[in-house]
């Protein structure tokens, strides 16, 4: 199993560019994740999808991020325009059932100059 | 509304001492779930263990064991004879039946295991 894959790795832009971040989750698994990590702000959910349609997005800072999930094997958040306060890693998650562990990706850290 | 508190924001000690890490955390829920994960230097997040609020046996797996107390609504995590490679970020987190089980993370603790 390749686990969860997440692109680019890492970005850099400068502000005002538009950012997307990819998500693969794990094959099966019906639930999917993202988080923001930052130094100040710790491990913040930002929006859950549950079988490809957004369950709570609550978490997502501003009208600039945005979210889909087109299919089972693929979800992209967007940032437009990108700002130097939303530099951060960011991690995508998935789980096959709410109630189990989630298995998270390697993470894009991404970088606002 | 859930929160979990890792008090400890750093815990430096040396290699083969035992340590252990808190966690508390507050539910009005009846049916949740308690996580640790492991964030080594290199960034990413590795699952550790999952307990449901009906099961408050401990658990061993190796060097590591956890304690689950919903009398103190803690869940603690303990290393064993602790190793260099155990150095990590250590973050606990719940999951509430309620709240869509979504979860939410402690604010983590450093490891820092010195040889």
């Amino acid at each position: 199993d390749a686990g969860v894959i997440q692109s680019p790795r890492h970005e850099v832009t400068e502000m005002g560019q538009e950012v997307t971040l990819r998500c693969k989750p794990i094959s099966g698994h019906n639930s999917l994740f993202w988080y923001r990590q930052t130094m100040m702000r710790g491990l913040e959910l930002l929006i859950y999808f549950n079988n490809n349609v957004p369950i709570d997005d609550s978490g997502m800072p501003e009208d600039r991020f945005s979210a889909k999930m087109p299919n089972a094997s693929f979800s992209t958040l967007k940032i437009q325009p990108s700002e130097p306060r939303d530099s951060a890693v960011y991690f995508c998650a998935s789980t096959p059932d709410r109630t189990y562990e989630q298995f998270f990706g390697p993470g894009t850290r991404l970088t606002v100059l | 509304a859930q929160k979990v508190t890792q008090a400890q924001t750093e815990i430096s000690v040396v290699e083969k001492e035992d340590v252990t890490l808190d966690c508390v955390y507050e539910t009005r829920d009846t049916t949740y779930y308690l996580f640790w994960y492991k964030q080594p230097p290199s960034g990413e997040l590795v699952f550790l263990i999952r307990r449901n609020s009906f099961d408050e046996q401990n658990e061993i797996s190796g060097r590591y064991s956890w304690n689950f107390q919903k009398s103190t609504s803690s869940f603690n995590f303990t290393i064993t004879a602790s190793q260099v490679v155990d150095s990590a970020v250590y973050f606990c987190a719940l999951s509430e039946n309620n709240a869509g089980n979504m979860l939410t993370f402690g604010g983590g603790t450093r490891l820092m295991v010195k040889p």
